[in-house]
Order: C-alpha cells, then structure tokens, then sequence
C-alpha cells in the first residue's frame, strides 16, 4: 500500500538553530510532494508545493530562505528549518501525491523550540 | 480569509448515533474535496473523498452528501463508535493537476460509549 514515512518523529531544538526533517514516500510513485505546519490550535498551512517537472514553488509567509527543500526524486524530500524561533513549533506533516488525485500524509515531525 | 469552513468545531454523540460534520467552501473552481481523520500525535489519513460532478459517496459507514449549488458538503457517519473519536478535516482542491489542498479547521468528534 501507499505509505509515507516521515523523520524524525519529534525533535527540540534550541531557539535561533535549525533542524532537518525528512520525507519518503513508498509503495507509489509521487507526483507532488508538499509540505504542511500544523500549529497548535490551527488548521494546516501550506508550506510549499513541488511538483514533476517544475520549480519548488513556497506560499505567501514562507520562504526558501527559511525553509529550504531537497528532492532528488519525488520519492525523497527534505526540508530544514533555519534559525528556528517559538512561532515554528507546529507539526510538520509531508503529503505525497500518487497519479491520480489522492494525498497522502506521513505522521509528521513535530518540533518542539525551546 | 477562510476558504473552507467546517462545523461545528466540536460534536459529541453516543455510539450508535449518526454524527454529521458540515463544510463549505466559497470558491466555485474547487473540484475535489477529500475528508481525513486525524487521531491525536499522528498525520491525518485519508478517509473518503468526493469529486464535484457527484453528489454523494458512500464508503461503509461514512458517507459524504455534495450541493454543488450551495457549495455545501457534509460527511454523515453512522452507527458511530467509540474508535470514530478523531478530529476530522474537510479539504478542497482547485486544480486536478496540483497536490495543493486547502484545509478546513477541523472537527473534534467524541463518540460516548
């Protein structure tokens, strides 16, 4: 089945560090790859979207320079949180999307900045 | 601005009933709309999802009714039981050829044994 392995599951990291977290999606192949924060009391807020054959597009209040993506394949992303302050904490959900319609979600990786 | 709403924020019903979590959405370009569940510490899964030409879809017990008109939807799970205790997110999709979802606030649902 599809699945979608994201890691870590939780991490803390200290206020103005940054931190890694990391998305695999198995058992399909990825056309879209998106990134989510999920924070406390809020509903889901795209990060970005990347998509085959196109640039790594961010939405309005998030930027490469904060929230620099690797992929080198659909299968594989990575996303870094640079200098990380309180109003990051959240939980970071990875959704891949198979070649039809549907979205799939990993567990996410929740950050906790101290 | 809140493109798509979701109600009420919290339900409780007793197992066996049927709950009903409501949505809507303003955008008329808006062509796909799943629903997830999402259990406390985990990633929301995808639970049932409809298309806009159709006006329901049924899935076992969860079932979703589509008003294109009055760009309304709502997912009616009956017979609920305890383990439907979730938070349950309506979403909507604009273009087919993008993974981009726009999410609902939410809905809290408790089911009393």
């Amino acid at each position: 089945g599809a699945l979608v392995y994201q890691y870590p599951r939780r991490t803390i990291c200290k206020s103005g560090t940054s931190m890694r977290m990391e998305c695999q999606a198995v058992g399909f192949q990825a056309t879209s790859v998106a990134w989510y924060r999920q924070s406390p009391q809020k509903t889901f807020e795209l990060i970005a979207l990347s998509t085959v054959n196109s640039a790594i597009k961010y939405e309005q209040n998030f930027t490469q320079e904060k929230f620099p993506i690797s992929h080198p394949n659909l299968s594989f992303s990575s996303m870094t949180v640079l200098n990380a302050y309180l109003e990051d904490r959240g939980l970071y959900l990875c959704g891949a999307r198979d070649w039809g319609v549907r979205q799939y979600f990993g567990p996410g990786t929740r950050l906790t900045v101290l | 601005q809140q493109q798509v709403r979701q109600s009420p924020q919290s339900l409780t019903v007793w197992e066996g009933e049927t709950a009903i979590l409501n949505c809507s959405y303003e955008d008329s370009t808006f062509n796909y709309f799943p629903w997830y569940q999402q259990f406390p510490g985990e990633g929301p899964a995808l639970l049932i999802s409809i298309r806009s030409v159709s006006d329901k879809k049924e899935d076992g017990r969860f079932t979703i009714f589509f008003n294109k008109r009055e760009k309304k939807l709502s997912l009616h799970i009956t017979d609920s039981q305890p383990g439907d205790s979730a938070t349950y997110f309506c979403a909507a999709v604009m273009n087919y050829n993008q993974g981009k979802l726009i999410f609902g606030q939410g809905t809290k649902l408790s089911i009393k044994p």
